[in-house]
């Protein structure tokens, strides 16, 4: 168990409808990124929040945003979904996000859009 | 951001040493060596890292070259749960932020 809970686990939705996927970091961890695995496609970098501001930006459509509250969890929102958008979306969390700390990353929340 | 390069697969028997190289002639002095492998069907999970001096830890060793420019992550007995994909990562630092950006990895397959 790495310390990183995502909700849902499972989600299936249609097309053109919104949905948001929930991170909990692990305890005392500052830094959340996101990042989607569809099936025939590697570990796709979205986005990196670091105490509630966004600190690096990766391939994230503008159909998908997401945020990091005072409390440290963070949510994405995926809108206007498209089959294509079908896949797993892992967050990860880390101390301080600089390059000398290891990221423990969640079990995923696998997305299908049909 | 800098660049790793891994063999697509390899291939290994259990309880024998597996070394699994990564390319990064690109690599800035500043740059983290990071590995991280992901099992069928879960997150990814932390390995292993370093600056410049080899590493060791539970898990595995991390023997990184004098010019820096790749590194070879260790698993000294290899077992069946270790069938995994290995990604190599620069850790990269631009005005601030820190992305952790994967490649394609190495599957490594374990044979009985």
């Amino acid at each position: 168990d790495s310390g990183v809970t995502q909700t849902p686990k499972h989600l299936i939705t249609a097309t053109g409808q919104r949905v948001t996927l929930r991170c909990s970091p692990r305890s005392g961890d500052l830094s959340v990124y996101w990042y989607q695995q569809s099936l025939d496609q590697g570990l796709q970098f979205l986005i990196q929040y670091y105490n509630g501001e966004e600190r690096a930006k990766g391939n994230i459509l503008e159909r998908f945003s997401a945020q990091q509250f005072p409390d440290l969890h963070s949510e994405l929102n995926l809108s206007s979904l498209e089959l294509g958008d079908s896949a797993l979306y892992f967050c990860a969390s880390s101390f301080t996000g600089t390059p000398n700390t290891e990221a423990f990353f969640g079990q995923g929340t696998r997305l299908t859009v049909v | 951001d800098a660049k790793t390069t891994q063999p697509n697969s390899m291939e290994s028997n259990e309880e024998e040493p597996v070394h699994l190289p990564c390319n990064h002639s690109t690599i800035s002095g500043t740059d983290y060596i990071h590995w991280y492998r992901q099992l069928p069907s879960q997150g990814p999970e932390y390995v292993i890292h370093g600056l410049t001096s080899n590493v060791n830890n539970r898990m595995a060793s991390l023997a990184i070259a004098e010019d820096r420019k790749s590194s070879t992550l260790i698993l000294h007995r290899a077992t069946l749960r270790d069938a995994a994909v290995y990604y190599c990562i620069l850790r990269d630092e631009f005005q601030g932020a820190q992305k952790l950006v994967f490649g394609q990895g190495t599957r490594l397959t374990i044979n009985p």
